[in-house]
């Protein structure tokens, strides 16, 4: 079974253009989320998605950050214009359900570099 | 508000030695506890968990226990070898299933 997989691995862009990271779950995975982890601080949750809704995005940062789940399958975020202060990993995970038996799966993480 | 403090590093230790990484919580309820660990280049993976206060979980040699008490959930191992060399991440997720992570703690084993 393929695990959650995450493009680019890498990106470094100039501060105000756009940059947009893919994620997709694991297969039969409704629940796919968005965290990310500024230079070495704690990782933070962005938002989640239960199929194509969104069911919390109160930890997305501001209005240049767009998440989106077409069809409830991939999910991307793009981050338009791009600041400084975005540059970090962003992770992607999933998972099955949700409550006491909820095990998340992550990937490798997009680590972007806003110069 | 819910949040995860865990021990800074980076933490170098030589093979065999003993590991103790320290994490305290504040939450309200009754929160779930995890370690995720991420190795070089991976993403992460749920090294283990444990669901209600007393419980230990383990597994791959780590161990931690959920205590109400002192709010924590140490992560220990008696003998680290070189391929547990990553960055450990405790966390905890709360009563409305949202996920709150420390700043991770970077482990370095030497031969």
């Amino acid at each position: 079974e393929a695990g959650v997989t995450q493009f680019p691995s890498h990106s470094v862009i100039e501060k105000g253009q756009t940059v947009t990271l893919r994620c997709d779950p694991i297969s039969g995975h409704d629940n796919l989320y968005w965290y990310r982890r500024v230079m070495g601080k704690e990782i933070k949750f962005l938002l989640h998605f239960v199929k194509e809704s969104k069911q919390d995005e109160s930890g997305m940062p501001n209005n240049r950050f767009l998440a989106e789940r077409t069809g409830g399958t991939y999910s991307t975020l793009k981050v338009q214009p791009a600041e400084l202060e975005d540059s970090g990993v962003y992770f992607c995970a999933s998972s099955q359900e949700r409550g006491a038996r909820e095990t998340q799966y992550f990937g490798p993480g997009t680590r972007l570099l806003v110069l | 508000g819910d949040s995860v403090t865990q021990m800074e590093g980076p933490v170098t230790l030589s093979e065999e030695a003993f590991l103790t990484i320290n994490c305290t919580y504040t939450a309200t309820g009754y929160p779930s506890l995890f370690w995720y660990v991420q190795y070089p280049g991976e993403g992460l993976q749920l090294l283990l968990k444990a669901t209600k206060a007393d419980d230990k979980g383990s597994n791959k040699g780590f161990e931690a226990t959920y205590r109400k008490e002192t709010t924590s959930f140490h992560l220990e191992k008696g003998s680290v070898q070189v391929s547990d060399s990553a960055v450990y991440f405790c966390a905890l997720k709360d009563t409305g299933n949202q996920f709150y992570f420390g700043t991770g703690t970077s482990l370095t084993v030497i031969p």
